[in-house]
């Protein structure tokens, strides 16, 4: 059955510090990886996408990993910011059939002055 | 000023009422989508339809029913007939579905309460 499991669930971290969350999944054939970031009561926002041949993308402060092969992918956030505080969700999406987007309950990050 | 839309932001319901959740884009996209997020959960697929005048049942469709007349408009109504309607809803859009590289635009939601 395709899943991505994320974790942990829930982070606190202080702000300026470093972070980083993962996102395991089973999907399969694949074709690409995308992490969004989830403001509470908003809807999401889509940070990076990846795909088999990639290993890094970066969109500022945020860096998304990949490894195709273990099946895993992580997001770090650089020196982080109160406004980073949300939840980041991962979405695997597949080839096959016609709706190809498989959701992670996401990660909900804290981050405190 | 491009985007998706949906509205109200906040809807109430009594139960045994249908209440109809309205979802726009002027992105032009031939793809749109329903879901449903709970607490602690991640998104649910209700419907999607990848053309107008098309569209197919998700994971959780029990209770739910969609409309698709126009490319900008995927409505949602949450009949009586769904057991535990409270919740956030989010609506999305894309090019197409493709090959599920195309990203999906979510409108700001819309939060239900059942009283």
């Amino acid at each position: 059955k395709n899943q991505v499991e994320q974790s942990p669930q829930s982070l606190i971290i202080l702000e300026g510090k470093n972070c980083t969350l993962q996102c395991n999944y089973t999907v399969s054939p694949f074709s690409n990886l995308r992490w969004y970031k989830q403001d509470t009561g908003r809807g999401p926002v889509s940070l990076t996408i990846m795909t088999f041949s990639e290993n890094t993308k970066s969109n500022g402060r945020y860096t998304a990993t990949l490894d195709a092969d273990t099946k895993q992918s992580s997001l770090h956030i650089t020196a982080s910011q109160l406004s980073d505080s949300a939840s980041y969700i991962c979405v695997v999406s597949g080839t096959s059939g016609t709706y190809k987007y498989i959701f992670g309950t996401g990660t909900r990050l804290k981050v405190l002055a | 000023d491009g985007g998706i839309t949906q509205s109200p932001k906040y809807l109430f319901r009594k139960e045994g009422q249908n209440v109809t959740l309205s979802c726009e884009q002027n992105l032009n996209h031939d793809a749109m989508y329903w879901y449903r997020q709970d607490p602690g959960q991640g998104l649910r697929l209700i419907y999607y339809s990848q053309i107008v005048n098309d569209f197919q049942k998700g994971d959780i469709a029990e209770g739910y029913s969609v409309s698709r007349e126009k490319k900008e408009s995927f409505p949602l109504t949450v009949t009586s007939a769904q057991k535990n309607p409270t919740a956030f809803y989010l609506c999305a859009s894309s090019i197409s579905i493709g090959r599920g590289y195309n990203e999906q635009f979510f409108g700001p939601g819309t939060r239900l309460t059942v009283l």
